[in-house]
């Protein structure tokens, strides 16, 4: 079955240091893989996207992601956290068919906390 | 540009009632997808609309229904309301036929729907 798993549900770091926020998949295929951010009352915003190509991609706001086929991974990361990075981070994967990435699957989402 | 805009934002319905919930896309974009977002559940696709047509459908029973119209723009409609139905409910759009790279879905805030 098409999945996705985001074993950490809470995390919190202090400002300032790196963070790295874990994602697995189970797909039949390569998927498209997608990382979104939802502040609280807010829709989401996509973070970045891969699709094929280099595995290591560069987002907004100074994420990256690198993708790892042999892993099934999606993992974001940032080197250092700011106070308007807590938020809730969903990783997603879509089938790469027609329209497939408007149906996508969503992880739990990790809820992201960060210390002054 | 406007965004994805979705109204109403906030909703109160008594079980057994009837709710139907807009969406309007991005000026030009002809892919729009809905998704359920609770607590419990978390983000879970409803359906895909594409010129009219819809495209996908995810796991939900009949009472949730949609339609897109002509300029885009969808409705979806959830019927004989139950408690479960309490969530917030996600309308994206996106410009792809399906297939093509650096495309993306862009959210609405979404509409908040309690059933008491």
């Amino acid at each position: 079955a098409q999945s996705v798993t985001q074993p950490d549900i809470h995390i919190t770091v202090s400002e300032g240091a790196s963070l790295e926020l874990r994602c697995n998949y189970s797909y039949g295929a390569t998927p498209y893989l997608f990382w979104y951010v939802q502040s609280p009352g807010q829709g989401l915003q996509l973070l970045l996207k891969y699709f094929s190509g280099d595995t290591l991609v560069q987002g907004i706001k100074g994420f990256e992601a690198e993708f790892k086929r042999s892993q099934s991974s999606f993992n974001l990361r940032k080197p250092s956290v700011h106070w308007s990075d807590a938020a809730e981070y969903f990783c997603a994967v879509g089938p790469m068919f027609s329209g497939g990435y408007n149906k996508l699957i969503f992880g739990a989402g990790t809820r992201l906390a960060v210390h002054p | 540009k406007a965004g994805v805009t979705q109204t109403p934002r906030y909703l109160i319905k008594t079980r057994g009632q009837q709710v139907t919930l807009s969406c309007s896309p991005i000026s030009g974009h002809r892919s729009v997808s809905w998704y359920q977002q609770t607590p419990g559940q978390g983000l879970q696709f409803l359906f895909e609309y594409f010129s009219e047509t819809q495209r996908n459908k995810g796991n939900f029973p009949g009472r949730f229904s949609g339609r897109q119209f002509s300029n885009s723009r969808s409705e979806m409609n959830v019927s004989t309301l139950e408690l479960g139905d309490s969530a917030l409910y996600l309308c994206a759009s996106s410009s792809s036929r399906g297939g093509e790279v650096n495309t993306e879905a862009f959210f609405g805030q979404g509409t908040r729907l309690t059933v008491v």
